[in-house]
């Protein structure tokens, strides 16, 4: 049962253009949402997080929307640099359930070309 | 400030050996969890630790995997009499003290290989 589901695996974008990484959920108790992005051989890397209170949060180039009617969330890196290549996960938590028990997507793998 | 540290990074082990991974949170922060990631898969809940107390074991499966935080020393994840679907990368994570609604910091994993 993956109540958090990236549904692209992998993503291209030219550099400069703009990245943009969706994310659907199905559990509507989720009241916390993260992205992480994980270069090979280390572990995940806090990028962006949102509480449902929200439907944006940004942050320099990154920017995160939460749709609720749509139990949908997305990333948009603008602009997108070679370094921001790497699997980027999306991850929701509820509070009725425990705010520290992630629920992570099976990932994104974005390949930003130069 | 170092980062969450977890050794070794890798590990082998053949069916029905024990593994034991080790995990030091960042400095100041004294809540632990633990994460595992199967092939292709996202990252799973398993444990969520504080000094001398499991809070929520309810990712653990619920025979040969134990985990502990000691009053002084890392955290340890246990897996004992190792099969070969125990292979996976295994993340530690730590948070502040105060709340667990902060915002988790991963380690860099230990990836397990039993043969």
């Amino acid at each position: 049962d993956q109540q958090v589901k990236q549904n692209s695996p992998s993503l291209s974008v030219q550099e400069g253009r703009i990245s943009i990484l969706n994310c659907d959920y199905t559990n509507s108790m989720f009241d916390y949402f993260l992205w992480y992005k994980k270069y090979p051989a280390e572990g995940p890397t806090f990028l962006i997080s949102i509480s449902s209170i929200k439907d944006k949060n940004e942050d320099g180039r990154f920017t995160v929307f939460l749709n609720k009617s749509a139990k949908h969330l997305s990333l948009h890196i603008v602009p997108s640099q070679p370094g921001d290549s790497a699997v980027y996960f999306c991850a929701a938590s509820a509070g009725t359930s425990g705010t520290y028990k992630y629920i992570f997507g099976t990932g994104t793998r974005l390949k930003v070309l130069a | 400030n170092a980062g969450v540290m977890q050794n070794p990074r890798h590990l082998v082990r053949r069916r029905g050996q024990e593994a034991r991974l080790r995990c030091s949170p960042m400095k100041g922060h004294s809540h632990v969890y633990w994460y595992r990631q199967l092939p292709e898969e996202g990252l799973k809940f398993m444990v969520y630790l504080q000094k001398e107390n499991i809070i929520d074991e309810s990712g653990m499966p619920k025979e040969r995997f134990s985990a502990e935080f000691p009053k002084e020393g890392p955290s340890i994840l246990r897996i004992q009499q190792v099969v070969r679907g125990d292979s996976a990368a295994y993340f530690c994570a730590s948070s502040p003290p105060g709340s667990s609604t902060d915002t988790q910091y991963f380690g860099p994993g230990t990836r397990l290989t039993v043969l």
